[in-house]
């Protein structure tokens, strides 16, 4: 059984950085064809694609946040890190990391997804 | 970056009607496309995967359509557990997009 949890902080100021973790368990993330993306989810808003990372440590971003994000993976503990800097209200939103396995064309769809976590960028 | 539409933005049916959603990609995405099914508090699960692939666990009350830049997401019979928000997402390149959303009421 395939499950993700996310954790960090609740409340960051403005111009901070955020980091948040995904630690996972029932998969590898060094096996082929397997990736762990990062959805945000403002309040009352549509889902929002962040970043994925592949198991063979390629790394994708979405293009209007690119500059300010980086995806890591440490495989030996299960987890994967995403670092967001310089936040600001408008990225006050819940933050879920996904699963994506194996496809055929290297299709990406994200299934399981952690709980998701609450994130409130005011000072 | 491909723009998903989806429609309408909110959909209230009787409980055992048909329920049809509409995504429209903003270019040819083959049948690169996933369903979501969001509740509010829970993380979104997903249904459908390449446009009509009913994930394993699914009710087959939920089925997708389509190819290319039209796709459907049908709910046959409408049940109170499926109030919720549905979002469609293109895989056919990055950046993965998603639509909207529509939201399910129960009438």
């Amino acid at each position: 059984q395939i499950t993700l949890k996310e954790s960090g902080p609740t409340l960051v100021k403005p111009t901070q950085t955020l980091t948040l973790t995904c630690t996972f368990s029932g998969f590898s993330l060094t096996t082929s064809g397997v990736s762990v993306g990062w959805i945000r989810q403002p309040p009352g808003k549509a889902l929002e694609w962040l970043a994925l990372i592949y198991w063979n440590d390629d790394k994708r971003y979405s293009p209007s946040l690119k500059s300010r994000l980086t995806i890591t993976k440490d495989t030996s503990r299960n987890q994967v890190v995403l670092t967001m800097t310089s936040m600001d209200p408008v990225d006050t939103a819940t933050y879920f990391c996904a699963h994506s396995g194996p496809s055929r064309n290297n299709s990406v769809w994200f299934d399981p997804w952690g709980p998701g976590t609450l994130v409130t960028v005011s000072s | 970056d491909i723009l998903m539409t989806q429609s309408p933005s909110s959909l209230s049916a009787s409980v055992g009607d048909r329920a049809t959603i509409t995504c429209r990609a903003s270019q040819n995405i083959a049948r690169y496309l996933n369903w979501y099914q969001h509740k509010p508090g829970k993380a979104p699960k997903l249904l459908i995967f390449a446009a009509s692939t009913l994930q394993s666990g699914v009710t087959s009350r939920f089925s997708g359509a389509g190819s290319g830049t039209d796709f459907t997401l049908t709910i046959s019979s409408l049940q109170p557990e499926d109030i919720a928000t549905y979002y469609c997402q293109q895989s056919y390149n990055i950046p993965l997009t998603f639509g909207g959303g529509t939201k399910v009421e129960i009438k």
